[in-house]
């Protein structure tokens, strides 16, 4: 049963430092999203990738975020310096377009993060 | 660009009809989705619809479709203790790219 998954599961840390999550999307899965969620904003995106290559990253505050894909393996999100209103579950999702040309998301677990 | 509305509270008694009701932007879009969040858990696709359907029922979950004023409504007949989620719609025009709401947190009450 493939599934996304994604590290560390949860993660505390004060303000200031450097927070690095890591997602490995299903194999064969073209493009990674992720995802932050909140219960003051929800769900929102942050980046999109298609074939490794970054195609929407307007939601991601540039000055402390950033993500990448070193490889279709593995996909990482960075903060520096990381702030208390970082604190969110972030999630990572892969991706496939079914036959009837529909479209799946499938999300991992979650990061929890805490900055204190 | 496509926004999707939800409200983001519903308060249901085990036993009754549930109904989750969203609003979208773009009229292009081709395909509508609803995601269930269960706690501590990611999103995971619950059911689509394409815009050319006006209904789709699966088992106790029913999708309508009113492609005149872009509004989208899931329905779960017999709400159970197990539908206790978040519930996510969602929209998008047959590309990679979804839009989804904010997510309405079902409350369901004994």
């Amino acid at each position: 049963d493939a599934r996304v998954t994604q590290t560390p599961r949860h993660k505390v840390t004060e303000m200031g430092q450097e927070v690095t999550m890591r997602c490995q999307p299903i194999l064969g899965h073209n493009t990674v999203f992720w995802y932050r969620q909140t219960m003051m904003q929800g769900l929102e995106l942050l980046a999109y990738f298609r074939n490794r290559a970054p195609l929407d990253d307007s939601g991601m505050p540039k000055d402390r975020f950033s993500a990448e894909m070193p490889d279709a393996t593995l996909a990482t999100l960075k903060i520096q310096p990381s702030e208390p209103r970082d604190s969110a579950v972030y999630f990572c999702a892969s991706g496939l377009t079914r036959p009837d040309r529909s479209y799946e998301q499938y999300f991992g677990p979650g990061t929890r993060l805490t900055v204190t | 660009g496509e926004d999707v509305e939800q409200s983001l509270f519903l308060s249901v008694r085990e036993g009754d009809s549930s109904v989750i009701n969203c609003t979208y932007t773009d009229s292009s879009s081709t395909y509508l989705y609803w995601y269930k969040q269960e706690p501590g858990a990611g999103l995971q696709l619950l059911t689509y619809i394409f815009s050319n359907m006006d209904m789709k029922q699966d088992q106790r979950l029913t999708v309508l479709l009113n492609k005149k004023d872009k509004h989208l409504s899931l329905r779960i007949a017999d709400t159970q203790t197990g539908d206790s989620a978040i519930y996510f719609c969602a929209a998008g025009t047959g590309d990679d790219k979804i839009i989804f709401g904010k997510g309405t947190r079902l409350h369901i009450l004994p």
